[in-house]
């Protein structure tokens, strides 16, 4: 069973870097084709992709943000690391992290499943 | 950058079909993926390679992917579909998300 986990902090101060950590079971990023991605949702708006990272180390970034993310990972202890950037009040929302599986013969697959979320205000 | 256009909202009373529809420039020729979000939890996928459900997904829900337009149809909607729903497909090896289509059930 997969299951993964955000955790870090849920207040941060404008200016300040926030890092968020991934913890997941159930799968290796070691593993051919797989990858752990990080995606956020401020209150009452839409989803928004942020960042992922495949079991080769390749990093991708949304090109809005790209200037304010690293991901980074750790597969012996099973984490992705997300920081991001100079906080300000518009970041505020809800941060989830989401496994990649790798792609079976027809192809990619989707995300599944999602972390539960955690909520991270940025506030003076 | 690869855009994928979902229309905001969409309607629709228990017992009949819901279609909601993902635009984009050639998406028939990837494959299209589907997450339900309901108020307060994290995304589900529903539906991936344009027409896979995963374990547990309900048979009412199935999708389509031809030219420039993804659907996910839902029939028989039931109250408990009620939700926010994202398309998704792979620009490379980068993901593109739809701004998502709130399912109102009437």
């Amino acid at each position: 069973q997969v299951t993964l986990k955000e955790s870090g902090p849920t207040l941060v101060k404008p200016t300040e870097t926030l890092t968020l950590t991934c913890t997941f079971s159930g799968f290796s990023l070691n593993s051919g084709g797989v990858g752990v991605g990080w995606f956020r949702q401020p209150p009452g708006k839409a989803l928004e992709w942020l960042a992922l990272i495949y079991w080769d180390d390749d990093e991708r970034y949304s090109p809005f943000l790209r200037n304010r993310l690293t991901i980074t990972k750790d597969p012996s202890n099973n984490q992705v690391v997300l920081t991001m950037t100079n906080m300000a009040p518009v970041d505020t929302g809800t941060y989830y992290c989401t496994h990649r599986p790798r792609p079976d013969r027809s192809g990619v697959v989707g995300f599944d499943p999602w972390g539960q979320g955690t909520l991270v205000t940025v506030s003076s | 950058s690869y855009d994928l256009t979902q229309p905001p909202s969409v309607s629709v009373s228990p017992g009949q079909t819901a279609s909601i529809t993902c635009s984009g420039d050639k998406l028939g020729d990837e494959y299209a993926s589907w997450y339900q979000q309901k108020p307060g939890q994290s995304p589900m996928l529903v539906i991936f390679q344009d027409t896979k459900r995963p374990s547990g997904i309900p048979e009412r829900f199935s999708g389509s992917n031809s030219a420039n337009t993804a659907t996910l149809t839902i029939s028989g909607t039931q109250a408990v579909d009620e939700a926010d729903y994202y398309c998704q497909a792979w620009d490379m090896s980068t993901p593109v998300f739809g701004g998502g289509t709130k399912l109102t059930v009437l």
